[in-house]
Parts: structure tokens; C-alpha cells; sequence
């Protein structure tokens, strides 16, 4: 069964750091990875997705890595910013039609 | 319309009683998905519909949940004899499917969900 974890669970960091947020998932048959972005009472926005067969996605200050044979995800913010405060969710794709598996995400906080 | 409207925004039910939780998906798009969200987890899959009929429906919890989407367009969530563990987001989302699998382009689309509370 796929587990998909998260760490740190909760992250604070002051304006211009570069934020690190871990995945890792147990099962390396996906399809792809994605990480997206919850704001407090709001859906979730996609920020990043990386096919199976690819190893990073780049968007403005963000990058993913993925290594699927150690099952691992990576997503890097570049300088900080106190808009980058909200949850950062990673989910794998075990499903041709895109059934998503989501971990427990990393409450991020950019502190001015 | 832009985006995926989900209403009610939220919902305050007895125990007991049956809710209906609806989401209106994105025009155009095939693919409808329900998830629900407890506190401090990620989204948890419910169930899948690809235009009218449900594809997957494996992550219902029990019979008390059922889901509809008669037309293909918008769905209805339907949760019978509420109980306070069913307190929870309901989160709706919508894809454009296309291609293959391992090359489609999986963009979804997330309603800001409905915040169900059982008292």
C-alpha cells in the first residue's frame, strides 16, 4: 500500500531563507508527483508536477526533484517570502485516471 | 464558469440527519473527483467519476456515503445518518483528461471545499 510522508511536519523560517520541504512515498510504481499549495480555508492550488520519467520541474523560485527509485520528492523555494507562508502537500499519482495519494503536509511560516 | 464552485461553504448538521454537498466542476471537464480532508492530514480520495458514471468509487467510507453526477457536469455528494466523524472538508476537483497515461498532463483544478461539522 502507498504511504506518502512528509517532513518536517511544521517549518518556520525568516524572510529570505530558502525553504527545503521533503516527500518521500513507498511504493516508486507512480505516475507522477505533484506538490501543491493550501491556503487557510481554501482549495489546493498545483504548484509543480514532475512525470515519472523526469527528474526536476522548475517554476520562478520554485523547484522539484524527484528520484523515484529511492522515493523521494524535494521541493526548494528560493528566498522566502512571507506570502510563501501557507501547507505544502505532495501527492503521487498511483492511478492511470489520477487518483491522487496526498501526505499530511508541511506548514510552512515566513516570518518578515 | 473559472474555476470550481463547491457549495454550501459550510455545513453545520445534527446527528443524524442527511447532507448534500455539491460541487459544479469546470466546464468542459470530464474527470470529477471527491476528497475529504480532516484536521492537520492531507486529502483523503473518495470517489472518481469520468463523465456520468463513477469509475472508482473504492474510497467511500460506507454505505452511508453516495455520490452522483447524473449529467456529467455538476455532482452531488450525498452523506446519510451523519455522524461527528464525518466532520471534515469536502474538497471537489476537476480535470481536462487527455492523452495517455504516464504522458497526460494531470492538471487539477481544487474547489475551495465545503467544511461539514456534525453536532
Amino acid at each position: 500500500k502507498q504511504e506518502v510522508t512528509q517532513i518536517p511536519a511544521a517549518l518556520s523560517v525568516p524572510e529570505g531563507e530558502n525553504l527545503v520541504l521533503n516527500c518521500s512515498f513507498t511504493d516508486s510504481a507512480i505516475y507522477n508527483l505533484q506538490w501543491f499549495r493550501q491556503d487557510p480555508g481554501k482549495g489546493l492550488t498545483s504548484l509543480l508536477l514532475i512525470q515519472s520519467s523526469q527528474r526536476e520541474q522548475t517554476s520562478g523560485r520554485l523547484n522539484a526533484s524527484l528520484d523515484k527509485s529511492s522515493g523521494r520528492s524535494t521541493l526548494y523555494i528560493a528566498a522566502s517570502q512571507p506570502g510563501d507562508s501557507a501547507t505544502y502537500l505532495c501527492a503521487v499519482t498511483t492511478d492511470s485516471w489520477g487518483k491522487l495519494q496526498f501526505g499530511a503536509g508541511t506548514q510552512v511560516v515566513v516570518t518578515p | 464558469g473559472a474555476g470550481v464552485s463547491q457549495t454550501p461553504s459550510n455545513k453545520v448538521t445534527e446527528k443524524g440527519k442527511y447532507v448534500e454537498l455539491r460541487c459544479d466542476p469546470i466546464s468542459g471537464h470530464t474527470a470529477l473527483y471527491w476528497y475529504r480532508q480532516s484536521l492537520g492530514q492531507g486529502p483523503e480520495f473518495l470517489i472518481y467519476f469520468q463523465g456520468t458514471g463513477a469509475a472508482d468509487d473504492s474510497g467511500l467510507p460506507n454505505d452511508r456515503f453516495f455520490a452522483v453526477r447524473p449529467e456529467g457536469s455538476v455532482s452531488t455528494l450525498k452523506i446519510q445518518r451523519t455522524e461527528r466523524g464525518d466532520s471534515a472538508v469536502y474538497l471537489c476537483a476537476s480535470s481536462l483528461r487527455h492523452g495517455l497515461s504516464g504522458t497526460a498532463n494531470y492538471g487539477y483544478t481544487f474547489g475551495s471545499g465545503t467544511r461539514l461539522t456534525v453536532v
